[in-house]
């Protein structure tokens, strides 16, 4: 499959923890990278490679990945943290760059 | 600073040509790979095409044989030069900079419309 597969949607209640997940053969062979877009913004990179954060970035976002599913989890999660989320990946059979369909997270 | 700048958006009627430019400063285009990403309203990000720092170049089904990724680098800068453009090609396009992508630009916004 040349997909990345993400919930529509996710909720979670201020100050909980939350996981959104990404699956997809390519993950089996490639890092996910995670991205955090809110509306009328472009995307700001959260999360890459086995679960590095760029500088800026708080703690309570970190990454990991078990077979072909890569999982973005966000502790004590803010208001300021509801977004929609994406995770890519390289590609294979061909394809450069995969993006999941993208998560929103509802924070409640 | 490190960024990149698109421009170049605007409407145009299906059938119709654009090409988008994206501005670079603080490093080499030359040394990195560059992919352009597009996102239709109300829609998720798309891959469009990538042109590697030896120059190769690759292309999403959806645009191949229409789009051409090209680079200026006595410039700094980026293009995508866009033929035989169609209503489902409307969306902002961002170029951004491999390979974990972690620099984008603001994005341009791109309508096909009669």
């Amino acid at each position: 499959s040349s997909e990345l597969t993400q919930d529509p949607a996710v909720s979670v209640a201020l100050g909980q923890t939350v996981t959104i997940t990404c699956q997809g053969d390519s993950l089996r062979s490639f890092y996910a990278h995670w991205y955090q877009q809110k509306p009328g913004q472009a995307p700001v990179l959260v999360i890459y490679g086995q679960n590095n954060r760029p500088s800026g970035i708080p703690d309570r976002f970190s990454g990991s990945s078990s077979g072909s599913t890569a999982s973005l989890t966000i502790t004590a999660t803010q208001a300021e943290d509801e977004a929609d989320y994406y995770c890519n990946s390289r590609g294979t059979s061909g394809h450069h760059l995969l993006f999941g369909g993208g998560t929103k997270l509802t924070v409640l | 600073e490190v960024q990149l700048v698109e421009s170049g958006g605007g409407l145009i009627q299906p059938g119709g040509s654009l090409r988008l430019s994206c501005a670079a400063s603080g490093f080499d285009v030359s040394n990195k790979y560059i992919s352009w990403v597009r996102q239709a309203p109300g829609k998720g990000l798309e891959w469009v095409s990538v042109i590697y720092s030896a120059g190769s170049t690759d292309y999403a089904d959806s645009v191949r044989g229409r789009f051409t990724i090209s680079r200026d680098s006595s410039k700094n800068t980026l293009y995508l030069q866009m033929d035989s453009l169609r209503v489902e090609d409307t969306a902002v396009y961002y170029c951004a900079r491999g390979p974990d992508y972690g620099l984008w630009g603001q994005g341009t916004l791109v309508t096909v419309s009669s």
